[in-house]
């Protein structure tokens, strides 16, 4: 089935910093999403990429649709101690009718103020 | 505007014990999804319905695992027998059928413990 490699697993930067994480797949999506997860909580959607190579911002949260469909990257610039949550991608397949979500493992974000 | 709903938020039950979650969906969403997560796992897809019609199940959606949603409204999730490998945080999601506006919007979960 198809599978997302997602890094880093976890991260530690101090406040102020730039993030960056990533998304591989083994087969092409026609959509992919970021989402943020805090504990206890279900997942809030930050960005939604609907074409290949589009790049979306949301405030300091910049995302891109791979060119061959088979990633996407998340920025978080200039990380500050609410950033702290685990990241998950999730791809999607709307025309072949594969409407379920394939996730990563997710990357934790850990913050140092 | 009233996002996903779910409940219970918590739920700890004896093994062998039968249990229901229900999901209230965004009102004008006509697909409804249920998702299971483990400890340090992605979310990874049960079921999903359009209006009321349970369109597609997955491989871990095992006979025990039963997934209704009568009006196209609320939709429940019912499992029987629990089992320990059954402790997990349940999702729900919600969108509205078709391309950018096919976008699933999640719920706070409803965590169970099988003891």
């Amino acid at each position: 089935g198809q599978q997302l490699n997602q890094s880093p697993q976890s991260m530690f930067i101090q406040e102020g910093e730039d993030v960056s994480m990533n998304c591989t797949s083994s087969s092409i999506f026609n959509t992919w999403l970021w989402y943020k997860q805090e504990p206890g909580e279900g997942p809030v959607l930050l960005i939604a990429l609907y074409k290949a190579g589009e790049l979306t911002s949301n405030g300091r949260l910049t995302a891109q649709f791979g060119i061959t469909r088979k990633d996407s990257f998340l920025n978080i610039s200039a990380s500050i101690p609410s950033d702290v949550g685990i990241y998950f991608c999730a791809g999607q397949n709307i025309n072949s009718g594969n409407t379920p979500l394939v996730f990563g493992k997710g990357t934790r974000l850990s913050v140092i103020a | 505007d009233t996002g996903v709903s779910q409940d219970p938020r918590h739920k700890i039950t004896k093994r062998g014990q039968n249990v229901t979650f229900r999901c209230d969906p965004i009102s004008e969403h006509n697909r409804l999804y249920w998702y299971r997560q483990t400890l340090g796992q992605g979310p990874e897809f049960l079921t999903y319905f359009q209006n009321e019609a349970q369109l597609e199940k997955s491989r871990l959606l095992s006979d025990r695992f039963s997934a209704e949603r009568p009006k196209g409204s609320f939709s429940t999730l019912e499992i029987q027998r629990t089992e320990q490998g059954d402790s997990a945080m349940y999702l729900c999601a919600s969108s509205l059928a078709g391309g950018a506006q096919g976008t699933q919007y999640f719920g706070p979960g409803t965590r169970l413990t099988v003891l």
